[in-house]
């Protein structure tokens, strides 16, 4: 079972709203990624960091930001929630080296309404 | 950039032999990933593939070729609790990062 953790697992929020999605993982790993997740689509990689204070904004353009301070830790922060924003969020880590798949934590499900 | 294709939707009987097909275009290739979600789940890895060949564990196994840009995983002895989505994944150039396809989403009926 995957060390790798998300909260809150479920949110609903109103537009404007600042809001932080944690994730958080024990395994040690540098590599830390997030995806987002639409019902029946592919996962898009949103931002992703390869240690810390390193982070990359990913193939997906996203107006949400993160940060890494510590190896564990890896949040992503919306300044300002909007509908368009509803969607899944999913936060992985992976080893460094060739063949090292990625862990996913359960996910956020944001709802923007 | 990659380009991952799936079928989208599968159906298959409880017991019987199911294979995913995945194609890809990528430059630099550098691995092939494939991972089940459930519904409302985290994805979840099942096998990796970087040469050509078949890698097998226990009821699943996933093939490649790199001179065709494609891969198979192949499910033996279904039980209903394989219904679930099916991502593959690539990598390629020297990123680790993989990018996934849409994924194929499996339906097993009794």
């Amino acid at each position: 079972e995957a060390d790798i953790y998300q909260t809150p697992r479920y949110l609903v929020i109103g537009t404007g709203k600042k809001i932080t999605l944690e994730c958080s993982q024990t395994m040690g790993h540098d590599k830390m990624y997030w995806y987002q997740q639409d019902p029946g689509m592919e996962l898009h990689l949103i931002h992703y960091s390869y240690g810390v204070n390193s982070t990359e904004k990913g193939d997906l353009s996203s107006e949400s930001t993160v940060s890494r301070i510590r190896t564990e830790h890896f949040p992503l922060t919306l300044e300002s929630a909007r509908p368009s924003h509803t969607s899944q969020y999913l936060c992985a880590s992976s080893e460094d080296g060739q063949g090292t798949e990625a862990f996913f934590g359960q996910g956020t499900r944001l709802t923007v309404v | 950039g990659q380009n991952i294709d799936q079928p989208t939707e599968m159906t298959a009987t409880e017991g019987a032999i199911v294979q995913i097909n995945c194609t890809y275009q990528t430059s630099g290739f550098n691995g092939l990933f494939w991972y089940q979600q459930h519904a409302g789940e985290a994805p979840t890895f099942l096998s990796y593939n970087v040469l050509d060949g078949l890698e097998e564990k226990g009821r699943f196994s996933s093939f490649l070729s790199r001179s065709k840009g494609y891969s198979y995983l192949l499910l033996k002895e279904l039980q209903m609790k394989d219904s679930a989505s099916y991502l593959c994944a690539v990598r390629s150039g020297g990123s680790y990062i993989p990018t996934f396809g849409r994924g194929t989403s499996l339906i097993v009926h009794p």
